[in-house]
């Protein structure tokens, strides 16, 4: 079966440092989106993507955020200038259409 | 922004028993509800869902309920298995997107 993998598994990182976080969706998948979950918390919205932009995004996702998608395969989350509180699992995820969506394993980033 | 609540942050129930796990939502524009089952270390897994046209709908020993006046869903597992133990998310999404919104989740424990 098909399924998003995401890398790295785990990220280290310094504070202000930048992290690109990546993802291959399912392939014919056309609407991508980045969540993230706090250590306890429940699982939030961030951004999502369809037709090469931004479709949605939360209050979350502010400037220090950015997604991209470089080729036909990948799709990236990139942090620039990470904060202690940034430190997170992140979960890509994509779907067919406006439905089911399929989670990645998580990249678990900790922002030392 | 409490929009999708579970107010049982945690379940155990009996192996071949029913479990069932709840879910409220504020938002009236939330028209597609699913559920998500999650093991520690990975992403969660969809495991059902309904739109808001339907009040009920079954996928072998997983069954989703929705009363829309009552902004209320379950979900009901018959019978529980261990391997069912993990923690459950539901999600809601409105009309107007596809962004989903999730619960704080509910750990299920199912005792052999």
């Amino acid at each position: 079966e098909p399924e998003v993998t995401q890398t790295p598994s785990h990220q280290v990182t310094q504070m202000g440092q930048e992290v690109i976080l990546r993802c291959v969706p399912i392939s014919n998948h056309l609407y991508f989106y980045w969540y993230r979950q706090i250590l306890g918390q429940k699982v939030e919205f961030l951004v999502s993507f369809y037709n090469n932009e931004i479709s949605e995004k939360s209050e979350i996702f502010d400037d220090q955020f950015s997604v991209e998608r470089p080729d036909g395969s990948n799709f990236t989350l990139k942090i620039r200038s990470t904060k202690l509180e940034d430190s997170a699992m992140y979960f890509c995820a994509s779907s067919e259409a406006r439905d089911r969506q399929f989670f990645g394993p998580g990249t678990r980033l900790t922002v030392l | 922004d409490q929009q999708v609540k579970q107010n049982s942050p945690s379940l155990s129930v009996q192996e071949g028993r029913i479990s069932i796990l709840n879910c409220d939502y504020t938002n009236s524009m939330f028209d597609y509800f699913l559920w998500y089952k999650k093991y520690p270390a990975e992403g969660p897994t969809f495991l059902i869902s309904i739109s808001s046209i339907k009040d009920k709908n079954e996928d072998g020993r997983f069954t989703v309920f929705l009363n829309k006046s009552a902004k209320h869903l379950s979900l009901h597992i018959v019978p529980s298995q261990p391997g069912d133990s993990a923690v459950y998310f539901c999600a809601a999404s409105p009309n107007t997107g596809n962004q989903f919104y999730f619960g704080t989740g509910t750990s299920l424990t199912v005792i052999p």
